[in-house]
């Protein structure tokens, strides 16, 4: 299973809005819409921003959003923050019951 | 609240077997699958597989397929990850991480995480 393609990165000025896609197939996004995205920063743990393609669990800020077209997938951070700079992953459930990740952004606040 | 605590780091040499703990606390451990998933350092993430704590029934990425073996152990609310025939490329931090929907479900969503253990490879 190829990991899911996202520009390696991304940057934006303070109070911009920034998009990351996510492209992947017919048997992963396309297919499914577990489509998720995770923010991480330095050595911690991913954290879920986005599920179910659009979704976003409590406590995440409304400036994060999700959506899909066909066989990509989309993160916008809008009002950009000094605090998400970080690498952001997308992931999607595949035909073959397994999991799998984009290659990942890291996002500058510039 | 929902915690996942992992075990600590580990040195390994090349050829030999390391076992990762998860300990969950704060909600139903038998109630939602838990994945694990690794990142090698300065590299992306990587799923490994997922196990039911209920069933004990397991589903690995291919990749890793006869050499990972998940486990748990419900009487302490832990999962477990077993690598085998460690070689450097094995190197990485590991995490687990529960997904989101109860069982029967399972949306590969992971809203919870540990901590990540840091094993290393080295001769």
């Amino acid at each position: 299973q190829s990991a899911l393609t996202q520009p390696a990165s991304v940057s934006g000025s303070p109070g911009q809005s920034i998009t990351i896609s996510c492209t992947g197939t017919s048997s992963d996004v396309g297919g499914y819409n577990y489509v998720s995205w995770y923010q991480q920063h330095p050595g911690k743990a991913p954290k879920l921003m986005i599920y179910d393609v659009s979704n976003r669990p409590s406590g995440v800020s409304n400036r994060f959003s999700g959506s899909k077209s066909g066989n990509t997938a989309s993160l916008t951070i809008s009002g950009l923050q000094a605090e998400d700079e970080a690498d952001y992953y997308c992931s999607s459930y595949t035909s073959r019951i397994t999991l799998v990740f984009g290659t990942g952004t890291k996002v500058t606040v510039v | 609240q929902v915690q996942l605590v992992q075990s600590g780091a580990e040195v390994k040499k090349p050829g030999a077997s390391v076992k990762v703990s998860c300990k969950a606390s704060g909600y139903t451990f038998t109630g939602y699958y838990m994945h694990w998933v690794r990142q090698a350092p300065g590299q992306g993430l990587e799923w490994m597989g997922r196990i039911n704590p209920n069933s004990g029934g397991t589903n690995y990425a291919q990749k890793f397929q006869g050499r990972v073996t998940m486990s748990r152990d419900t009487s302490i609310t832990t999962a477990y990850m077993e690598l085998s025939r460690l070689t450097s490329d094995d190197t990485a931090v590991y995490f687990c991480a529960s997904d989101i929907v109860k069982l029967p479900a399972a949306n590969h969503e992971l809203d919870n995480w540990g901590q990540g253990s840091l094993v290393t490879v080295s001769p």
